[in-house]
């Protein structure tokens, strides 16, 4: 499984975009790319999930280059409630999800 | 979306006891689920993966006999902590696909679990 690393945390302010760098250079050629979300006391909430290139949805943007070593998640716009932590898994689906430490994201008004 | 759902959401036992918690895939079946703990202020520690008919498969350095792990049927996975003891103390968290995706993994809301 390839290891993922990412900034232990990030803060921002209401109304700026927030992007988050995970490094993945072992990924493997069946490797997805996946993003989840958690807040306190609460179980991760999947926000994207590219192979290559760019994908996007109503809540991100994932950015990931040719070599695929590493993926940016985008996040437009942010608010107080998109305090969280932001974890970056990377894995062959349906295969087990191994966390990293994630990013905690702080925004502050 | 799919919906994993925990229960309980919190426990409070003595140690010595056991507790039994419940991961239930509400709309989707799952063959495999898998167990996560998480200290307060760390990530997510898989602990095992639970195959429906099958025995669990442990993570290294994770009792299989303090922690028993049943998958009855394609919709519930079940977590018994034998014998818990204080520093069981911890936040629970399951996790199912649907069999047929490859996409991502849904998880429960939790269980917080206090041993004193």
């Amino acid at each position: 499984l390839a290891k993922t690393t990412q900034p232990i945390s990030m803060d921002s302010y209401e109304g700026q975009e927030v992007n988050i760098t995970c490094s993945h250079n072992n990924i493997a050629t069946n490797d997805y790319i996946t993003w989840y979300q958690q807040f306190p006391s609460q179980g991760p909430r999947f926000i994207i999930q590219g192979y290559k290139t760019k994908v996007t949805n109503e809540v991100a943007s994932l950015f990931i280059p040719a070599d695929r070593k590493s993926s940016t998640l985008s996040l437009p716009r942010v608010s107080l409630s998109d305090t969280a932590v932001y974890y970056c898994l990377v894995g062959d689906p349906p295969d087990k999800l191994i966390f990293g430490t994630g990013t905690r994201l702080q925004v502050f008004p | 979306g799919a919906v994993v759902s925990q229960h309980p959401s919190w426990v409070i036992c003595k140690s010595g006891t056991s507790v039994k918690i419940e991961c239930r895939s509400l709309d989707f079946q799952a063959t495999t689920m898998f167990w996560y703990r998480q200290f307060p202020k760390q990530s997510l520690m898989l602990m095992a993966t639970s195959n429906e008919g099958s025995k669990a498969t442990y993570e290294q350095g994770v009792e299989k006999d303090k922690f028993l792990i049943n998958h009855a049927s394609l919709t519930l996975s079940t977590l018994t902590v034998t014998s818990a003891h204080p520093e069981d103390s911890s936040f629970y968290i399951c996790s199912a696909r649907r069999d047929t995706s490859r996409t991502e993994a849904f998880f429960g809301q939790g269980t917080r679990l206090t041993v004193v």
